[in-house]
């Protein structure tokens, strides 16, 4: 089945600064791979996803690239502000069960002012 | 629309207690999957449910049972409860159909067996 790798598990940055958070996956067949954001207490919300027919995707101030070859995909953060920090979760669609997400264990943000 | 919702948001069982959870999905969606959420474990996929069937289900025990309602709501239960059952159950909502695969969450239930 899929599995799905995270790194780092913390980051620590400075406000403005840039903040990348990698992943990578097993399973050559998945074809989507969202980006979760969840603060503390709070649910997963969905920021940003990708499909497997796309390299690259932007939103603002978030990132998402994919490279297919190698099994990876991360996440982008720019100008990072406090309200960033979170713990952010990658996952990646199992190609074999329609909406079965399998998560990375999460990256832990912190953005300091 | 309204986003997805669970009852109850908190819960303190006894082992060997059965519990049930509710989820409604956004208006429209018809996909409803579930996942158990713990420090040691992180985020793991139990079942989803679409037009009241299930079409997958992850690596728990028998324990662990859903189902789905033609109105697309769904409920989870879990019989005879052990300590590691402790943990926030959130589930997600989705169109499910269409080449659609954006799943939004609930707020959880967080479950504590005593």
């Amino acid at each position: 089945g899929e599995n799905v790798e995270q790194h780092p598990s913390t980051l620590s940055v400075q406000e403005g600064d840039s903040a990348v958070i990698k992943c990578t996956y097993s399973d050559s067949a998945s074809n989507y791979f969202p980006w979760y954001k969840q603060e503390l207490g709070k649910r997963p919300q969905l920021i940003i996803d990708i499909r497997s027919n796309v390299g690259e995707k932007k939103d603002q101030r978030i990132a998402v690239t994919l490279n297919k070859t190698a099994k990876h995909f991360s996440l982008h953060i720019t100008e990072t502000q406090p309200e960033d920090s979170a713990v952010y979760f990658c996952a990646a669609r199992d190609s074999g069960g329609y909406n079965k997400l399998i998560f990375g264990a999460g990256t832990r943000l912190a953005v300091h002012p | 629309k309204a986003g997805v919702t669970q009852t109850p948001r908190y819960l303190i069982k006894t082992r060997g207690q059965q519990v049930t959870l509710s989820c409604s999905p956004i208006s429209g969606h018809r996909s409803v999957s579930w996942y158990q959420q713990t420090p040691g474990q992180g985020l793991q996929f139990l079942f989803e449910y679409f037009s009241e069937t299930q079409r997958n289900k992850g690596n728990f025990p028998g324990r662990f049972s859903g189902r789905q309602f033609s109105n697309s709501r769904s409920e989870m239960n879990v019989s005879t409860l052990e300590l590691g059952d402790s943990a926030l159950y959130l589930c997600a909502s989705s169109s499910g159909g269409g080449g659609s695969y954006e799943q939004y969450f609930g707020p959880g239930t967080r479950l504590t067996v005593t």
